[in-house]
């Protein structure tokens, strides 16, 4: 049973770049967060997207924005890169939007130059 | 707004000796709690949960965390540490609004099981 996937694993980009990093759930959730954890710091909430809809949005700006496809994969998409997006970025896989845990993925490093 | 504090930043312990972790939340409505485990260079790793139901929750590799409404926190316990619990310990609170999931977590607790 494959767990949370997340590609690339590191990433480096320039200032004022755009990166997109992908997001394969665990198979049957259906189900995608996305958080932002800073070196030294807890996860941030960035979004959630269920039914392909973005339901949730922490407080981030409109340069973060994401897609779910049909088959419930995600990605997560930053425009106008700043030095302060360098993070490891998560991606969470649930079912539903009950009661369930969060499945985490391995993470994506980002360093933006 | 929800919110979760974690006041260690890390926790020593002697391997074999009891283990706790703090945390404590804030949130309008009732709390969704949950323990999380990362490894270095790993992601999020799900532990346990509290929703409803008895005050004392067991979960993954021996821990349990106990709810304390009135307190409100969420403690993370073990009866007895092993070298390889050695880990960052994140704690975090959910509320339910309109069924979707936003999950506020805490800056996490560093903890080192000394053999």
């Amino acid at each position: 049973d494959a767990g949370v996937t997340q590609s690339p694993t590191h990433l480096i980009k320039t200032r004022g770049q755009q990166v997109t990093l992908r997001c394969s759930p665990k198979s049957g959730h259906d189900t995608v967060s996305w958080y932002q954890q800073a070196l030294g710091q807890g996860p941030q909430f960035i979004f959630q997207y269920y039914e392909e809809e973005e339901r949730q949005r922490g407080n981030f700006p409109d340069r973060f924005s994401g897609h779910q496809y049909p088959n419930y994969s995600s990605e997560l998409n930053v425009n106008a890169l700043l030095l302060g997006d360098s993070a490891l970025y998560l991606c969470a896989s649930s079912l539903g939007t009950g009661d369930s845990e969060q499945y985490f993925g391995p993470g994506t490093r980002l360093t933006v130059t | 707004a929800q919110s979760v504090a974690q006041p260690e930043d890390q926790v020593n312990v002697a391997e074999g000796n009891p283990l706790t972790v703090k945390c404590t939340y804030s949130v309008s409505g009732n709390p969704y709690l949950f323990w999380y485990v990362q490894y270095p260079n790993r992601g999020l790793q799900f532990l346990l949960k509290y929703i409803t139901g008895d005050n004392l929750v067991k979960g993954s590799y021996g821990f349990e965390a106990e709810f304390n409404k009135s307190q409100t926190s969420f403690h993370l316990k073990k009866p007895s540490a092993l070298v390889s619990d050695s880990a960052l310990y994140f704690c975090a609170v959910r509320e339910n609004p309109g069924g979707y999931q936003k999950v506020t977590f805490g800056t996490g607790t560093k903890l080192q099981v000394i053999p």
